[in-house]
Formats: structure tokens, C-alpha cells, sequence
């Protein structure tokens, strides 16, 4: 599998932008770079992914570099909700075993009023 | 999107017992999961609960041990067998349906206390 490193913590200001950088120098060509979160005391959720080019959702922002060796998920204006394990995460979807989500250590995001 | 209902939330059982946590999804999906999430640790995938046969388990996990039902597309159990404090854990079930541009779908989780 496809591996992905990140920062164990980062800490950001509320209200100010948050740059969450993602490593996967391994990656191939049909994965796809997914991003999680999990809220404390609840199970994951999604944010957001892309395949080469930048997404924009309601949530987040995900920046991808042009060899696709890295991505970064950028918050807009952290808020104190968005406190959480964000989880970047490679998916080959054509492959049987990409259905399933292989966890890292996710970056532990802390926000500060 | 796919909502999940997990049950129960939590737990604490007596060692040597067995809990068994149900997983009921509120549309039919493809791929069904378990994963374990240890204390202070990241999430790890126990099986794929396959529909109709038995659950395909990843390394380090067991049948007799983790045995997973899957009669249909949308409700699929996990019991944990004979246990100890050592699986003492945030057991979560996750959905998703094939494809490139399909996410995943988290259950609330169960979390256990085995004393």
C-alpha cells in the first residue's frame, strides 16, 4: 500500500487559515488522495479528495502538487469545531483492496481561541 | 450519503465474555468494514464483512476471535470473543460503494471496557 506521512500535531489560531501538509512520494497513478477527520469521541469523517488537479468543498480546500508527491488540506478560518486527527489517506478505487481506508497517524490539529 | 447506526455506543463487559455490536446502514452499500481503534492510536482495519459468505480478515485478526455476520446489504455484527482487557478498544463500522469518487461513512463507534 501506497503510504502517506504527516505531522503528528499542529496548532493554528481560531479564525485564521490552517496548511495541513500530506508526503506520499509512493503514490500511483490511479490513487486517489483522500482526506478524514475524526471529532473527538466520534468515528471519522470525510473531507475531501482529488485525484491531480485542486478541489474546493464547502469544508476545505485540497492542494495538490504537480508530481502529486504531496497535497496540502487547507481550512480557510479554523474554527475551534474544526479541532481533530485529520487523516490523509491514499484510495485506488479500481483496485479491490482500495475500498477498504489504511490509517496512518493522522496530524493532530489544535486550535487556539 | 450512507447513515449508520451503531449499537451498542458502549460497553464494559467482564472478562471471558463475548459482546456482540451490530451495524445497521440506512441504504444498500457494497463494502462493508470493521476497524479497532486502540486507545490514543489511529484506526485499524479488522475485515471486509462480505455478504452471504464468510468475512475476509487482515492480518493479525481471526475468525474465532472477531466472527462477523453479514446477512444482507445493510447490517453486519462484530463479536468480540472471550475477552480481555486487552481488547479494550473503539470498535467502528464503515460503509462505502466502489467507484473514484465515492467516501466513507463512519459509524459513532462502540467503545468497549473489558474488566
Amino acid at each position: 500500500d501506497a503510504k502517506t506521512t504527516q505531522p503528528n500535531s499542529m496548532e493554528s489560531n481560531e479564525e485564521e487559515p490552517v496548511h495541513l501538509p500530506c508526503n506520499h512520494s509512493t503514490i500511483s497513478g490511479t490513487d486517489y488522495i483522500h482526506w478524514y477527520r475524526q471529532l473527538p469521541s466520534q468515528g471519522p469523517e470525510y473531507v475531501i479528495h482529488g485525484l491531480t488537479s485542486n478541489v474546493n468543498n464547502r469544508m476545505a480546500s485540497l492542494a495538490i502538487a504537480e508530481d502529486r508527491k504531496s497535497s496540502t488540506l487547507i481550512l480557510h478560518r479554523a474554527t475551534l469545531r474544526d479541532a481533530a486527527v485529520y487523516y490523509c489517506i491514499l484510495r485506488d478505487p479500481y483496485n479491490n483492496a482500495g475500498n477498504m481506508l489504511t490509517f496512518g497517524g493522522g496530524t493532530r490539529l489544535m486550535v487556539k481561541p | 450519503s450512507a447513515v449508520i447506526s451503531q449499537k451498542p455506543s458502549r460497553d464494559i463487559c467482564q472478562r471471558g465474555t463475548s459482546l456482540t455490536i451490530q451495524c445497521q446502514v440506512d441504504s444498500q452499500v457494497t463494502m462493508m468494514f470493521w476497524y479497532r481503534q486502540q486507545p490514543g492510536q489511529s484506526l485499524t482495519l479488522i475485515a471486509t464483512a462480505n455478504q452471504g459468505s464468510e468475512a475476509t480478515y487482515e492480518s493479525g485478526f481471526v475468525i474465532d476471535k472477531f466472527p462477523i455476520s453479514r446477512p444482507n446489504l445493510t447490517f453486519s455484527t462484530l463479536t468480540v470473543s472471550n475477552m480481555s482487557p486487552e481488547d479494550s478498544s473503539i470498535y467502528l463500522c464503515s460503509v462505502t460503494r466502489q467507484g473514484p469518487n465515492t467516501e466513507a461513512f463512519f459509524g459513532q463507534g462502540t467503545r468497549l471496557t473489558v474488566v
